[in-house]
């Protein structure tokens, strides 16, 4: 299993620019995540997803957008992007019980200038 | 609605010594706790959870934590602490109360183990 993969690893857009980040699993694991993780600050959710076509929003959704089509994949669309959306974003599944752990991808490293 | 402090940002421990990385939580039910590590310019990694029974949680790596109701706690220990070892460690919990499968981080904590 390749688990929990995410592309780019990193990215450097302009201001206004749009992009998609993409994260898939191969675990068949219902629930899925988007947070990002600034230094010093832990990791904050954005959007997260309990199965196909079912997506909620997280404690920072605002300039983002996801999509769930199928289990496997769960892109987070950043549109018009701006400097405050520089960060490291970590795409992350689990099975769905209350006491899964989470698996996460190894992360996509943003810098908008 | 739930939440987690890690009161430390960074501990320094000397090769060998015992290591300790404090994590409180609160909660409206019952907690589910965990510890990840991040290694640099890589994703988080499951270390161990609290669930249900055993107060002493014993995880990967020789890290063990230690499930404190009382002082709503949940410190990381390993009794003798390695160089590698040194990375970023966080603490999360999932309020079983609130019917959540969302999990609250805390900031994290940045272990250095010194040769």
């Amino acid at each position: 299993n390749a688990g929990v993969t995410q592309t780019p690893k990193f990215r450097i857009l302009k201001i206004g620019q749009s992009m998609t980040l993409q994260c898939a699993q191969d675990m068949n694991h219902n629930y899925m995540y988007w947070y990002r993780q600034d230094p010093g600050m832990g990791l904050k959710l954005i959007y997260y997803s309990v199965g196909a076509g079912i997506t909620d929003k997280g404690e920072v959704p605002n300039g983002y957008n996801v999509s769930r089509s199928t289990t496997e994949d769960f892109p987070l669309r950043l549109e018009l992007a701006a400097p405050s959306q520089t960060s490291v974003y970590f795409c992350a599944s689990t099975e769905g019980t209350q006491v899964s752990e989470q698996f996460f991808g190894p992360g996509t490293r943003l810098t908008v200038l | 609605a739930q939440s987690v402090a890690q009161p430390e940002d960074q501990v320094n421990v000397a090769e060998g010594n015992p290591l300790t990385v404090k994590c409180t939580y609160s909660v409206s039910g019952n907690p589910y706790l965990f510890w990840y590590v991040q290694y640099p310019n890589r994703g988080l990694q499951f270390l161990l959870k609290y669930i249900t029974g055993d107060n002493l949680v014993k995880g990967s790596y020789g890290f063990e934590a230690e499930f404190n109701k009382s002082q709503t706690s949940f410190h990381l220990k390993k009794p003798s602490a390695l160089v590698s070892d040194s990375a970023l460690y966080f603490c999360a919990v999932r309020d079983t109360g609130a019917g959540s499968y969302q999990l609250t981080f805390g900031k994290g904590t940045k272990l250095s183990v010194i040769p």
